[in-house]
Formats: structure tokens, C-alpha cells, sequence
């Protein structure tokens, strides 16, 4: 399975951007990129995801390198509540298809 | 709303009582999976169901059944309970026609094994 690698945590104030960076050197060309987030206590919840282009959503942006092979998400305005454990995911659906596989992810702290 | 749904969100139990953890989702989709998040070791996929009456081996099956007698429902089983099996659990569900989208986790089961 491909691998992704992050930083284990990062810390950011409240109300200024946040980039998360992710790093998949051996991506396939047909990974999906994804990314969860884990509030404390809570299960995984989406956030965003994509192949080639980079993409917007009402939660975050993602920002794909061109050779596919890193990523960043980007929070524009961090608030307490984006504290969470946040994971980058590749996804590939042709094996055991729905599989995420989730490594340790970056804690992200947001100071008031 | 959508949503998928486990219970019970906390148990406690002893060696070798058989349990079963229920998750039911509201998406009508076909793939749901239960995963296990330990410290250190992130989550890992138990069983998965592609549709009902379709199950499989995820990446840490070893003590765990499952069942898909209907599409919402897909219950994890513990027949013989052990302390190493103390975990948090999550059930996750996804359409079957949107695999590279949002997939949709549960709340969590916390269990401890005595």
C-alpha cells in the first residue's frame, strides 16, 4: 500500500490560515488523495479529496503538487474547533476496495 | 440526516462473554467496514461488506465475525472476548458508486475486555 508521511503535530492561532503538508513519493496514478480529520472522541470525518487538480470545498482546500507526488490542506482561518488529528490518505479502489489506510496523521493544536 | 449509528458507545465485559457491536447506516449504502483504533497503531480495517450477504477479511479479522443479512446493518461479533481485543471501534459505510468519495464513520465503541 502506498504510504503518506506528515509531520506528528503542528500548532497554529486561531483565525490565521493552516497548511498541512503531506508527503506520497510512490502515489499511483490512480490514487486518490484524501483527507480525514478525528476531533477528540469522534470518529474519522471527511474533509476533502482529490486526483490531479486542486480542489475546494466549504471545509478546506487541497492543494496537489504537480508530480503528484505531496499535497497540502489548507484551513484558511483555523478556528478551536479544527483541533483535531488530521490524515492524509491515498485511496486506490481496485484491491480491498473502501480500505483506508490511516497513519499516525498531525495533531493540530489551535491556540486561542 | 445522514448518518451512521453503534451501539453500544461503551462496554465493559470479561474474558470469553460474547458480544456484539451493532452499526446501522441510513445512506442506503452497499459498502460498510468496522475498523479498530489502537494507540500507536492508527486504525485498521476488521471485516468489510461489499453488499449484503458479501463479507471479508480486512487487514486484522483474527477473533471477529460479522454478518450482512441486510444492507443498513452490519453487527461485529465477539464470540470469545479476550483482553487484547480492548479497543475503540468504528463502523464506516460508503456508496458503492462513489468509492473515491466521503466515507461516513460511526461515533466509536469504546470496549474493554477484562
Amino acid at each position: 500500500d502506498a504510504k503518506t508521511t506528515q509531520p506528528n503535530s503542528m500548532e497554529s492561532n486561531e483565525e490565521e490560515p493552516v497548511h498541512l503538508p503531506c508527503n506520497h513519493s510512490t502515489i499511483s496514478g490512480t490514487d486518490y488523495i484524501h483527507w480525514y480529520r478525528q476531533l477528540p472522541s469522534q470518529g474519522p470525518e471527511y474533509v476533502i479529496h482529490g486526483l490531479t487538480s486542486n480542489v475546494n470545498n466549504r471545509m478546506a482546500s487541497l492543494a496537489i503538487a504537480e508530480d503528484r507526488k505531496s499535497s497540502t490542506l489548507i484551513l484558511h482561518r483555523a478556528t478551536l474547533r479544527d483541533a483535531a488529528v488530521y490524515y492524509c490518505i491515498l485511496g486506490n479502489y481496485g484491491g480491498s476496495q473502501g480500505n483506508l489506510i490511516f497513519g499516525k496523521g498531525t495533531k493540530l493544536s489551535v491556540k486561542p | 440526516e445522514a448518518q451512521v449509528t453503534q451501539n453500544p458507545r461503551y462496554l465493559i465485559t470479561v474474558t470469553g462473554k460474547k458480544l456484539t457491536v451493532t452499526c446501522s447506516q441510513n445512506m442506503n449504502h452497499e459498502y460498510m467496514s468496522w475498523y479498530r483504533q489502537d494507540p500507536g497503531l492508527g486504525l485498521r480495517q476488521i471485516y468489510y461488506s461489499m453488499n449484503v450477504e458479501v463479507t471479508d477479511k480486512g487487514d486484522v479479522p483474527e477473533g471477529y465475525k460479522v454478518s450482512r443479512k441486510e444492507k443498513r446493518n452490519f453487527p461485529l461479533i465477539l464470540e470469545s472476548p479476550s483482553p487484547n481485543q480492548t479497543s475503540l471501534y468504528f463502523c464506516a459505510s460508503i456508496g458503492l458508486a462513489e468509492m473515491h468519495n466521503e466515507q461516513f464513520f460511526g461515533p466509536g465503541t469504546r470496549l474493554t475486555v477484562l
